[in-house]
């Protein structure tokens, strides 16, 4: 079954450096996303992305992330900065079309470590 | 008053049990429903999508509805020790656009053997 891959699967970064989170969604999906789980709490959206756009983000989604598609096949985070609140679990999500009734899946993860 | 409300437990039931996990919410724009299974270190997947009020059944899972109050409910029925995980409840609005999942706390299950 398709599925959705995130690399790397655990990430561990100085303060203040630059890091890059990897996601290869499922093929023929178009929409795509970022969430994000603070260990303990809710998973939390952060970003939505089609047609080489943002979509939606939410208030966490500040000026330190930015995302890409930079060929056909990757999307990727991008946080600039890192601060130790950043320390979390980062998930990537895809579905197929547009509009409330298409499923969203989920990558395994990549856990960032800030130190 | 948080959006999506849900006991994380954690909850514990004997093998063969059955059993029930909850989510309330308070935005009445929420017209989509998921469950997603959360094993450690996974990913949330996705169990059951339902959108009317009532119940969908897929095998020993089962979803239900409740517009009017405002709750929905996943049913397991002969739980085995492969069904301990988190399960997320994850709601969604009426939007063309791709809208994000708003989800609970999560519930973690332990079915013991």
């Amino acid at each position: 079954e398709p599925e959705v891959t995130q690399t790397p699967s655990h990430q561990v970064t100085q303060m203040g450096q630059e890091v890059i989170l990897r996601c290869v969604p499922i093929s023929n999906h178009l929409y795509f996303y970022w969430y994000r789980q603070i260990l303990g709490q809710k998973v939390e959206f952060l970003v939505s992305f089609y047609n080489n756009e943002i979509s939606e983000k939410s208030e966490i989604f500040d000026d330190q992330f930015s995302v890409e598609r930079p060929d056909g096949s990757n999307f990727t985070l991008k946080i600039r900065s890192t601060k130790l609140e950043d320390s979390a679990m980062y998930f990537c999500a895809s579905s197929e079309r547009k509009g409330s009734n298409q499923p969203q899946h989920f990558g395994d993860g990549t856990r960032l470590s800030i130190l | 008053q948080k959006e999506v409300e849900q006991d994380p437990g954690p909850l514990s039931v004997p093998e063969g049990a059955i059993v029930s996990l909850n989510c309330t919410y308070s935005n009445s724009a929420f017209q989509y429903f998921m469950w997603y299974r959360q094993y450690s270190r996974k990913g949330p997947e996705l169990l059951m999508y339902t959108y009317s009020s009532g119940n969908k059944e897929d095998g020993r899972f089962t979803a239900q509805v409740d517009k009017s109050s405002k709750y929905i409910s996943l049913f397991i029925r002969d739980s085995q020790p492969s069904d301990s995980a988190t399960y997320l409840c994850a709601m969604i609005s009426r939007n063309s656009g791709n809208t994000p999942l708003v989800f609970g706390k999560g519930t973690r299950l332990s079915v013991i053997a």
